[in-house]
């Protein structure tokens, strides 16, 4: 599976977009981008996933560039329970494989 | 319905000593994963079953780790010989196999600490 780069933090306020970046420039034709997040002290939970097209689901939106090298997610109207770890993955759709996690983003959502 | 769950909560052990964690998956969920979670990290892949075979164990650090799923329902992963290193959350996720994307459904974790 192909790499992905994250920042290790954002923070954002209350009632705000988030936007979270994430680059995979080595990611291959028949791989889709996965985000899941993880709140604290909790197993992860699948956010939203996408190969090439853009989507959006009733937790976020997904926004995936013409080459597909980076994407964003975006949380609409950010809470404060969304103050997680967001991972961003990319791996082949179809196949009950593993997940390779990086160490994600801590998004900090302040009031 | 019931989510994935996972069995004891909390571990404390003695190094040297023998452990056995538990998985029950999502009811009808052919796959099964075993993951482990070191603080600050992200989940570090350990095994994966499909049914009742252990279709890849690459992430299986050495041979004190071992885990079964003989009925292909519940799952045990199996720790010989604890080391303080092993101390960790692991992690258990089930998964349906019949979607195109194959979402990964996540336990709560078991903290294993090793004294």
């Amino acid at each position: 599976d192909a790499k992905t780069t994250q920042p290790p933090s954002m923070d954002c306020a209350e009632g705000r977009a988030a936007n979270l970046p994430c680059n995979h420039s080595t990611i291959s034709g028949n791989e889709y981008v996965y985000w899941y997040r993880q709140i604290h002290s909790q197993g992860p939970q699948y956010i939203i996933h996408g190969l090439k097209n853009n989507e959006t689901n009733e937790m976020a939106s997904l926004i995936i560039t013409e080459d597909r090298k980076s994407s964003t997610l975006i949380l609409p109207h950010a809470t404060l329970r969304d103050t997680a770890v967001y991972y961003c993955i990319v791996r082949v759709a179809g196949a009950n494989s593993k997940l390779t996690f990086g160490k994600g983003i801590t998004l900090s959502v302040r009031p | 319905g019931a989510g994935v769950s996972q069995t004891p909560s909390n571990k404390v052990t003695e190094k040297g000593k023998y452990v056995e964690l538990r998985c029950d998956p999502i009811s009808g969920h052919t796959a099964l994963y075993w993951y482990r979670q070191s603080l600050g990290q992200g989940p570090e892949f350990l095994i994966y079953f499909q049914g009742t075979g252990a279709a890849d164990d690459s992430g299986l650090p050495n041979d004190r780790f071992f885990a079964v799923r003989p009925e292909g329902s519940v799952s045990t992963l199996k720790i010989q010989r604890t080391e303080r290193g092993d101390s960790a959350v692991y992690l258990c996720a089930s998964s349906s196999g019949g979607t195109s994307y194959n979402e990964q459904f996540f336990g709560p974790g078991t903290r294993l600490t090793v004294l």
